[in-house]
């Protein structure tokens, strides 16, 4: 099973700057690698396809990059509605699809 | 567009059976798509049940294997899942995906529905 690790756990940030998330897989997954989007409450809601891929809909504000093991989503500046928790998920080798841990980035 | 529903218990006793459905809307389960079950206890992170493709392939958490079935029904147009022998630790929002055929993400997601496991 490949094992996702994200981090940091929590990110504390204002509205405006720019969030660095990150994601580490314990082995390669090529670019098989999606990010989602959880507010309380809500579904996750896809947001990176294909490691840097933007999902239909989603600003250009969100950005994806990496490969093989390491990847990071960019939040090039926040908005009051980006504080929510970040899931990466990876379909390399299924399965098990899995998950990461998650980071809450919060005001 | 395609919208999906989960409807099911709200509770289900200890070493009892878990049964969910999701119902999909604006498309047909017919569709070239892996059909998910993903859940999130409370307080926690995600984690991926299953899927079925709609021919028949199912894949499985094997951590789960032993005690989940996901089956479709293409007459009623959903898909649905049972877990058997359920602990308060299967205690958890319950949400049906859509992930299209050969992709990574689920792009599609129902919202969400919390079945607890208590006596």
């Amino acid at each position: 099973e490949i094992v996702l690790t994200q981090f940091p756990a929590t990110l504390s940030l204002s509205p405006g700057e720019r969030a660095i998330l990150s994601c580490r897989a314990s082995q390669t997954v090529s670019t098989f690698l999606a990010w989602y989007q959880q507010k309380p409450g809500q579904a996750p809601r896809l947001l990176i396809y294909d490691a840097s891929k933007r999902a239909t809909g989603i600003p250009a504000r969100f950005s994806g990059s990496g490969s093989e093991t390491d990847f990071t989503l960019t939040i090039s500046s926040l908005e009051p509605e980006d504080f929510a928790v970040y899931y990466c998920q990876q379909r390399s080798n299924w399965p098990p699809l899995t998950f990461g841990g998650g980071t809450k980035v919060e005001i | 567009q395609v919208q999906l529903q989960e409807s099911g218990p709200g509770l289900v006793k200890p070493s009892g059976t878990l049964s969910l459905t999701c119902a999909v809307s604006g498309g047909s389960i017919s569709d070239t798509n892996w059909w998910n079950w993903v859940r999130q206890p409370p307080g926690k992170g995600l984690e991926w049940i299953g899927e079925m493709y709609h021919v028949g392939s199912t894949n499985y958490n094997p951590s789960l294997k032993s005690r989940v079935i996901i089956s479709v029904d293409k007459d009623k147009n959903q898909f649905s899942m049972r877990l058997s022998s359920v602990t308060a630790a299967d205690t958890a929002v319950y949400y049906c995906a859509r992930r299209e055929f050969g992709s990574v993400g689920m792009d599609v997601w129902g919202k969400g529905t919390t079945v607890t496991v208590s006596s």
